[in-house]
């Protein structure tokens, strides 16, 4: 494997279901991020990790948890979801150099919540 | 707070033609910008960036982007659509005050579509 990878691509789930996301980074980088793309909203930053630590918080609601074990895996974990949380769900990765580092894309995972 | 404008939500162009992505950024420090393409089912991927070096900055797959601090702009274009260029593109610049890390903020997007 190579670049960002993200598991799974596709779930559904009702909003009395708990699932996680993962990501895996086969990059060597020192921080990884999770955003949310919902249709016709920019881009939003979720989370970011540095260096293993959560640097980052972006008042996301406590229904989304992420855990990052290690720097190369982020988990988001999902519980009681609303279907407005529906969304594709992108987890990032880059080497930290104040401010102009390139961040790394997964392809996502195409969230439902029914 | 730093902030960006994409103009234009969608933009059409016939294959062969001059594309034009607009993007005007607010920023209170000289700012990072950068210009990611996102193709269908796919995450995003850097087309170039501008870290103070150069103003002209060439990117991957014929594109380029002017920095022009006066307008506050750093518009993407490529001389020549080819049908492959269809795709959604996000200009995104750099919050500096975060603490190191790179912390995007994206504009809206630009949905470019690319016709016969």
């Amino acid at each position: 494997e190579t670049g960002v990878t993200q598991t799974p691509r596709h779930l559904v789930m009702g909003m009395t279901n708990k699932k996680s996301l993962k990501c895996e980074q086969h990059l060597g980088h020192n921080a990884m991020y999770w955003y949310k793309q919902s249709a016709k909203k920019p881009l939003e930053l979720m989370f970011v990790y540095s260096l293993e630590e959560r640097v980052e918080n972006n008042s996301v609601p406590s229904r989304f948890s992420p855990e990052c074990p290690n720097s190369s895996h982020l988990f988001l974990h999902l519980h009681t979801l609303q279907p407005e949380d529906s969304a594709l769900y992108l987890c990032a990765s880059s080497q930290v150099s104040g401010g102009t580092d390139t961040q790394y894309f997964g392809p996502g995972t195409r969230l439902t919540v029914l | 707070a730093q902030s960006v404008t994409q103009l234009g939500s969608h933009v059409s162009v016939s294959e062969g033609a001059l594309v034009l992505l607009r993007c005007n950024y607010s920023s209170s420090v000289p700012p990072y910008l950068f210009w990611y393409v996102q193709y269908p089912n796919q995450g995003l991927q850097l087309l170039l960036k501008y870290t103070s070096a150069a103003t002209l900055v060439k990117g991957i797959n014929g594109f380029e982007a002017e920095f022009k601090k006066s307008e506050t702009s750093f518009h993407l274009t490529k001389p020549s659509a080819h049908m492959s260029d269809a795709a959604e593109y996000f200009c995104a610049v750099s919050d500096s005050g975060s603490g190191g890390y790179n912390k995007l903020i994206f504009g809206a997007g630009t949905r470019l579509a690319v016709h016969p």
